[in-house]
């Protein structure tokens, strides 16, 4: 499985955007790129997918890079809800049916 | 309740002890999975179920570990003669539309 890096920790500060990057360098021309976040107690939650283009949805944007070598989750305004680990996976929906998680990044929202 | 529903939320258990984990998918998912989250790791795969069928146990830490999805809704992980080191989250996910749902998970301490 192609593998991810993401920092360990960020911090953002409430109602101000986030970016939260992705490193994929050997992804494959199959692989999706997803992101889910997991809020303490609690099962991970979907946030958004992409393979080439960028991605909206009304919880956030997926910015991919041209050579798809890296990607970005942006929450256009950090609330203290978004508080979570984040998880950037990669998948290729033919090849593998599970979710291979890494260690993803802590958010942390200041008030 | 559209979501995934896990049962019970905590267990705790004597070293030796067998214990049943239960998962209710959301309705119509035929696509269930079962994962285990160490404190501070991201989940990991245990095994995959396609309606009744089990596709994929290769995550199965030991033959102590068994699943059974039989008449391909609610699942059931099975730990016998539990240890220490079955202490986790144990999660499940049903998927539709290429997203995973999942559920808040049983934590599981062995005593």
């Amino acid at each position: 499985d192609a593998k991810t890096t993401q920092p360990n920790s960020m911090e953002s500060n409430e109602e101000e955007p986030v970016h939260l990057p992705c490193n994929h360098s050997t992804i494959s021309g199959t692989d999706y790129i997803h992101w889910y976040r997991q809020l303490p107690s609690q099962g991970p939650e979907y946030v958004i997918h992409g393979l080439t283009s960028n991605v909206n949805n009304r919880m956030a944007s997926l910015a991919i890079a041209e050579d798809r070598k890296s990607s970005t989750l942006i929450l256009h305004r950090a609330t203290l809800r978004d508080a979570a680990v984040y998880y950037c996976i990669l998948r290729d929906p033919g090849s593998a049916r599970q979710l291979t998680f890494g260690s993803g990044t802590q958010l942390t929202v200041l008030p | 309740g559209a979501g995934v529903s896990q049962s019970p939320r905590y267990k705790v258990a004597k070293r030796g002890q067998d214990v049943a984990l239960r998962c209710d998918p959301i309705s119509g998912h035929v696509s269930l999975f079962w994962y285990q989250q160490a404190l501070g790791q991201g989940p990991e795969f245990l095994t995959y179920f396609q309606n009744e069928a089990q596709l994929d146990k290769s995550g199965l830490p030991s033959d102590r570990f068994f699943a059974e999805r039989p008449e391909g809704s609610v699942s059931t992980l099975k730990i016998q003669r539990t240890q220490q080191e079955d202490s986790a989250v144990y999660l499940c996910a049903s998927r539709g539309q290429n997203i995973q749902y999942f559920g808040a998970g049983t934590r599981l301490s062995v005593l």
